[in-house]
């Protein structure tokens, strides 16, 4: 089955700085892949995603990068502020059905006042 | 509130009860998911409905773990005879099949098996 990897584990950042989290899967069929958000007891939210067509998405301070020669993806956030600490999980579709996601195991971003 | 909803939120039950979940996803959404997810790690796949047919099931999920989605809307995972390995986060997803595969997550129900 796919195996996505996730790094770092934790990542603690000035606020302003801009935080990079990567991410390694196998499957080369793959063509979808989600970051999600979740904070303390809540629920993972989706805060960007992007398909294997393109190579780059932004969405004001988040933008995600794909690589598919190489199989990884990157998250970064730019000009951090205190309410971007969360855990964030990256994932990649099982093959090439969309339904199908297998995530990574989290980045703990933890944004310095 | 018309996000997925989940019930219930906690679950605390003794080694070897049965135990029932319940997932509410958004209305017009006709994709279902279970998801299982322990301290640190990220949610692992359970299994996936499409309407009412339940059309892939992991090897995570062993004979004890049941899902039914009778009328295509809500769904119930049911586990029987609770190991405390199965002790975790269920969360349970909804998306729209078409141009956007997005899942949306409900809250989760904590299960704490003692």
């Amino acid at each position: 089955g796919e195996n996505v990897e996730q790094h770092p584990s934790t990542l603690s950042v000035q606020e302003g700085d801009s935080a990079v989290i990567k991410c390694t899967y196998s499957d080369s069929a793959s063509n979808y892949f989600p970051w999600y958000k979740q904070e303390l007891g809540k629920r993972p939210q989706l805060i960007i995603d992007i398909r294997s067509n393109v190579g780059e998405k932004k969405d004001q301070r988040i933008a995600v990068t794909l690589n598919k020669t190489a199989k990884h993806f990157s998250l970064h956030i730019t000009e951090t502020q205190p309410e971007d600490s969360a855990v964030y999980f990256c994932a990649a579709s099982i093959g090439s059905n969309d339904y199908k996601l297998s995530f990574g195991a989290g980045t703990t971003v933890t944004v310095r006042a | 509130d018309t996000g997925v909803s989940q019930d219930p939120r906690h679950k605390i039950t003794k080694r070897g009860q049965n135990v029932t979940f319940r997932c509410d996803p958004i209305s017009e959404h006709n994709r279902l998911y279970w998801y299982r997810q322990t301290l640190g790690q990220g949610p692992e796949f359970l299994t996936y409905f499409q309407n009412e047919a339940q059309l892939e099931k992991s090897r995570l999920l062993s004979d004890r773990f049941s899902a039914e989605r009778p009328k295509g809307s809500f769904s119930t995972l049911e586990i029987q005879r609770t190991e405390q390995g199965d002790s975790a986060m269920y969360l349970c997803a909804s998306s729209l099949e078409g141009s956007s595969v997005v899942q949306y997550f409900g809250p989760g129900t904590r299960l704490t098996v003692t």
